[in-house]
């Protein structure tokens, strides 16, 4: 089985100033994951995917992500942030083996953006 | 082109009443999976359709239950609610060969009383 850990439940920062998102995931097999951003009241969308290739992706609304396998991490990251980016951040991860189809979450990281 | 559609958009019920939540998904999508999310917390895996087939099922008790149609929507059934069952209900949908690839309707709020 695999499990998501997000380590900051909330991350302040002021407008222009850069962010990263910390997420670190635990799995027996090889994965594929996933950065979703979730706006009040509304439901999941998806910024970016690592599915193979390339470890940096990047995503939209100018956010990457860097997948290391050897520390099992998959950090958020833009060089500077917006009152807009204001949001709750979830880190998924899911197994790629035939059969796996579930996405697992972290508990998410609230992104607050200070003018 | 129309994305995940969910309905309806909040529910209040009270306990042991039974609800259906409906999915739409995404155009050229056959594959819905459905999530619990819980205030403060992650959402977590309910089941997924395919095939009007439940192909897989996390760890929430028989009382969900689902439906899928052969237009690929589907249902989310709940019996017995409990307060505890009260929780955002997010739809995905997706297709192969990108079945991991999920995209999130803006969800169901139901509040059990």
């Amino acid at each position: 089985a695999q499990s998501v850990t997000q380590l900051d439940s909330q991350v302040p920062v002021f407008e222009e100033a850069p962010v990263e998102l910390r997420c670190n995931y635990s799995s027996s097999v090889s994965v594929y994951l996933f950065w979703y951003v979730q706006y009040p009241n509304q439901g999941l969308q998806l910024l970016l995917k690592y599915l193979s290739g390339s470890t940096l992706v990047k995503g939209i609304n100018g956010f990457e992500a860097e997948f290391n396998k050897s520390q099992t991490s998959f950090h958020l990251r833009k060089p500077s942030v917006h009152i807009s980016d204001t949001a709750e951040y979830f880190c998924a991860v899911s197994e790629t083996g035939a059969g796996s189809y579930q996405l697992t979450f972290g508990k998410g990281t609230k992104l607050s953006v200070i003018p | 082109d129309a994305g995940v559609t969910q309905s309806p958009t909040h529910l209040i019920k009270t306990r042991g009443q039974q609800v259906t939540l409906r999915c739409s998904p995404k155009s050229g999508h056959d594959t819905v999976s459905w999530y619990q999310q819980a205030l403060g917390q992650g959402p977590q895996f309910i089941f997924q359709y395919y095939e009007e087939e439940e192909r897989q099922r996390g760890n929430f008790p028989d009382r969900f239950s689902g439906h899928q149609f052969p237009n690929y929507s589907s249902e989310l059934n709940v019996n017995a609610l409990l307060l505890g069952d009260s929780a955002l209900y997010l739809c995905a949908s997706s297709t192969p060969p990108d079945g991991n690839i999920q995209y999130f309707g803006a969800g169901t709020r139901l509040s059990v009383l």
